[in-house]
């Protein structure tokens, strides 16, 4: 099965900050990668497909890149409402999530 | 709109049996692969596996075959999870989610039910 790596496990912000969440794959997934925002007591909430496809109605200062076996998402001017928890999936071969970042206030 | 609305919590005692439901409405059920994830206690996401909503054919991720089985009602265009003999580790939120793209597995999860918890304890 591919191993999905997160990192950091947990990362303090301030608001207006640029975050970067890093996503590891044990092997090579090409562009079979998504991201989702989590908050508590909520299902799971689709940002970007395909690596770096921004989902509908998702805020442009969310964007993802890589390939193969890096990638990473990116919060430009981070805002209050995105403080939560960031998962990676890989869908190259069945599906896996990576252990989660918490993103928290500073 | 297109949405998955899921049964209430349930609380169960060990060894009995849950049937969790998730009911699709804004799209046709049959065009979507239907997925389930597991979320225990302020722990992560987990892929259980997923079912061909056009044939009905359930796969299983590792970990999830035995006591987990994925069935479908078409006519009311609603997907089930059923877990037998219930263990305390099972306790967790249980979510459907559709497969983004018709007809494609595996794929990324656009809609996603609200969860259900399920709670074992004796």
């Amino acid at each position: 099965a591919i191993r999905m790596t997160q990192s950091p496990s947990s990362l303090s912000a301030s608001t207006g900050d640029r975050v970067t969440i890093t996503c590891r794959a044990s092997q090579g997934i090409s562009s079979y990668l998504a991201w989702y925002q989590q908050k508590p007591g909520k299902a799971p909430k689709l940002l970007i497909y395909a690596a770096s496809t921004l989902q509908s109605g998702v805020p442009s200062r969310f964007s993802g890149s890589g390939s193969g076996t890096d990638f990473t998402l990116t919060i430009s001017c981070l805002q209050s409402e995105d403080f939560a928890t960031y998962y990676c999936q890989q869908y190259y071969s069945y599906s896996t999530f990576g252990q989660g970042t918490k993103l928290e206030i500073k | 709109q297109v949405q998955l609305v899921q049964s209430g919590s349930e609380l169960k005692k060990p060894g009995a049996s849950v049937k969790v439901s998730c009911k699709a409405s804004g799209y046709t059920f049959t065009s979507y692969a239907m997925n389930w994830v597991r979320q225990a206690p302020g722990q992560g996401l987990e892929w259980m596996g997923w079912i061909n909503t056009n044939t009905g054919n359930p796969t299983y991720a590792q970990g999830f075959t035995g006591r987990f089985v994925f069935s479908l009602d078409t006519s009311v265009s609603t997907a089930y999870l059923q877990i037998s003999s219930l263990k305390a580790e099972d306790t967790a939120v249980y979510y459907c989610a559709r497969g983004r793209t018709m007809f494609e597995f595996p794929n990324a999860f656009d809609i996603w039910g609200q969860g259900t918890m399920v709670t074992v304890s004796s």
